[in-house]
């Protein structure tokens, strides 16, 4: 089954410094998403992107975050300056379609980051 | 009220046993129910999607009443390998497009 990888699977830094989180989403799928995953609480929706531009965003996408697809295969989250609050789980996921066909999403194994 | 409530767990039962997990949402708007499966500090992984009349897949049972905004999911013969957290999860216009809201999820453990 095609999957999506996200890289790293770890990643630690200290307050303040900016972290990008690399994501290469399955190579038909149009849609792709940044969910978070703070430890012990639900999965919370980030942000969606379609057609190389943000399709929505959540409240918790504020001005420190930003996504990116640079070369067409990669699709990556940047935190401009990372807070305490940010040490999550990150999943990254895509779907071939939109909309209803969000059954057909297909998430990462995520990313840990931890803000020191 | 959440957007999605779950019970809140943790379920601990034996091998074999029936066991069975409600969520509400509260968006009468919402158009797709789903039900996830997330082993402890992995992704979450779609377990089955939730139909109006009422859906089963092998040992798993999935219901929706849209009157009541309620969705449950019944697990049979429980085995080892049902140990995980069930994620209760629901679409929500954004806009132009949807979103998925997830619930916090409930915690089952199958003992053997």
């Amino acid at each position: 089954e095609p999957e999506v990888t996200q890289t790293p699977s770890h990643q630690v830094t200290q307050m303040g410094q900016e972290v990008i989180l690399r994501c290469v989403p399955i190579s038909n799928h149009l849609y792709f998403y940044w969910y978070r995953q703070i430890l012990g609480q639900k999965v919370e929706f980030l942000v969606s992107f379609y057609n190389n531009e943000i399709s929505e965003k959540s409240e918790i996408f504020d001005d420190q975050f930003s996504v990116e697809r640079p070369d067409g295969s990669n699709f990556t989250l940047k935190i401009r300056s990372t807070k305490l609050e940010d040490s999550a789980m990150y999943f990254c996921a895509s779907s071939e379609w939109g909309g209803y066909a969000n059954e057909k999403l297909f998430f990462g194994s995520g990313t840990q980051l931890s803000v020191l | 009220r959440k957007e999605v409530e779950q019970d809140p767990g943790p379920f601990n039962v034996p091998e074999g046993a029936t066991v069975a997990f409600n969520c509400t949402y509260s968006n009468s708007a919402s158009q797709s129910f789903f039900w996830y499966r997330q082993d402890c500090r992995k992704e979450p992984k779609l377990l089955m999607s939730v139909y109006s009349s009422g859906n089963e897949d092998g040992r798993f049972t999935a219901q929706l009443n849209r009157a009541s905004q309620y969705i449950s999911l019944l697990i049979r013969d429980s085995k080892l390998s049902d140990s995980a957290t069930y994620l209760c999860v629901v679409t929500m216009a954004q806009g132009g497009s949807e979103k998925l809201v997830f619930g916090k999820g409930t915690k089952l453990t199958v003992n053997p």
